[in-house]
């Protein structure tokens, strides 16, 4: 079956650690994208990526990074510069020059203590 | 910017009763819409889309028209079920620097009582 997949699902750590969430599509898809969700507060873009080794900053970028080694991979990672870390972190994909619809994963819940 | 607004949650229904969820944007030019739905601890899907103007997007009972005249998409079902419970999304895409997106309302979070 075709989708996203992102792991861990959820995720603990101390203040001060780097992350790394992983996020997976076998969708063929060119463009990648990672939004962060706090509650009542919709969907906030951190990056995305149109094509293998390229990306750009969304709106929330500062304290995260991301790589595009491979067209199927797009890792994100949550430095110890972002503030407030704690939050639902989710990955999507889809087609260039398309409609605009975007797939996504089931989510990574990361907690930090 | 671009933008979309929601009317704001929590709605809470009865099982069988109408629903209308309230969605206006601000956009240059013709986006695409969409409404996704977001289960508890679960990723967004895709529920309905529309890509121009009067166009009627429909899925399990769920219905929005694209009205560009009063720059809405209100997501309607005639019944709902406790099923429908879940969170949902309005959103538009938009194109920068060759680069498609979402923009996301706030959301807004349905509760059916049965």
């Amino acid at each position: 079956d075709g989708g996203i997949t992102q792991s861990p699902k959820y995720l603990f750590r101390k203040e001060g650690q780097n992350v790394t969430l992983s996020c997976e599509q076998n969708l063929n898809h060119d463009a990648m994208y990672w939004y962060r969700q706090d509650p009542g507060q919709g969907l906030r873009l951190i990056y995305y990526s149109q094509i293998v080794n390229d990306f750009q900053k969304g709106d929330i970028a500062e304290g995260y990074s991301v790589s595009r080694e491979k067209k199927e991979s797009f890792p994100l990672t949550v430095t110890s510069a972002q503030k407030n870390p704690t939050a639902f972190y989710l990955c999507a994909s889809t087609v260039v020059r398309g409609t605009g619809e975007l797939f996504f994963g089931e989510g990574s819940r990361l907690t930090v203590l | 910017g671009n933008s979309v607004t929601q009317m704001e949650g929590p709605v809470t229904l009865s099982e069988e009763a109408f629903l209308t969820i309230n969605c206006t944007y601000t956009a240059t030019g013709y986006p695409s819409l969409f409404w996704y739905v977001q289960y508890p601890g679960e990723g967004l899907q895709l529920l309905l889309k529309a890509t121009k103007a009067d166009d009627k997007g429909s899925n399990k009972g769920f219905e929005a028209t694209y009205r560009k005249e009063t720059t809405s998409f209100h997501l309607e079902k005639g019944s709902v079920q406790v099923s429908d419970s879940a969170v949902y999304f309005c959103a538009l895409s938009e194109t920068f620097q060759g680069a498609q997106k979402l923009v996301f309302g706030q959301g807004t979070r349905l509760t059916i009582n049965p």
